[in-house]
């Protein structure tokens, strides 16, 4: 069965450079969620789309955005990345109307020198 | 492989009544289980977490107990109210260096009146 697949699975960054990070959902799921954990950390709730709408927004820096798009991928754009930027950033698709049996992803490895 | 499965899938109990959803795990080595409760397209809220030598915990209405042995969790939940359908997703961390998170797909809870 298909999976949550995320690019890329590393990507090595300079702070104050851009990054661009891909999540693409199970066919068919309507919903997409980002999250952030720091090394030794609690996961950090970014921000969720449902139906290509922001339907929740956790902390997630003003320095990011994210969007989904008409094929529901969602992409999460970062901006002027800071050392603390280093995370794993994974998302997770659900379908909304099976009350959020989330699926979640490898998960995208950032570092930031 | 690290694996975190949990069961069941969905349940439907009426409003008032007790259930209990399972999660078995294969995470090594282990670090600490967390139960989280996640409303549809919103950021996943956390109930417990438990390290190696805790075996029960509680939080209000919900009750969460670990067995190391046999890489068992369960979180009972008491006097179910409507506010509690969502979906309860396990998560095990692992000890090693990225305390990299696996986590299971959640069970579907929902509450009748």
């Amino acid at each position: 069965a298909a999976g949550v697949i995320q690019s890329p699975r590393h990507l090595i960054k300079e702070k104050r450079e851009t990054a661009t990070l891909k999540c693409y959902p199970i066919p068919r799921h309507d919903t997409v969620y980002w999250y952030q954990q720091g090394p030794g950390q609690d996961p950090q709730f970014l921000i969720s789309f449902y139906e290509k709408m922001q339907s929740d927004k956790g902390s997630i820096p003003d320095r990011f955005s994210a969007q989904q798009f008409s094929d529901y991928h969602s992409e999460l754009n970062m901006s002027s990345l800071e050392l603390g930027d280093s995370a794993l950033y994974f998302c997770a698709s659900s379908l909304a109307a099976t009350y959020n049996e989330q699926f979640f992803g490898p998960g995208t490895r950032l570092t930031v020198l | 492989k690290n694996q975190v499965e949990q069961s069941p899938q969905s349940l439907i109990i009426l409003e008032g009544k007790n259930c209990t959803l399972q999660c078995n795990y294969t995470v090594s080595p282990f670090s600490n289980l967390r139960w989280y409760k996640q409303d549809t397209g919103r950021g996943p809220v956390s109930l417990t977490i438990m390290t190696f030598s805790e075996n029960t915990k509680s939080n209000g209405r919900y009750t969460a107990t670990l067995d190391a042995d046999t890489k068992q969790s369960s979180l009972h939940i008491t006097a179910s109210q409507l506010s509690d359908s969502a979906s309860y997703i396990c998560v095990v961390s692992a000890r090693d260096s990225n305390y990299q998170l696996i986590w299971g797909a959640g069970t579907k809870l929902i509450i009748k009146p």
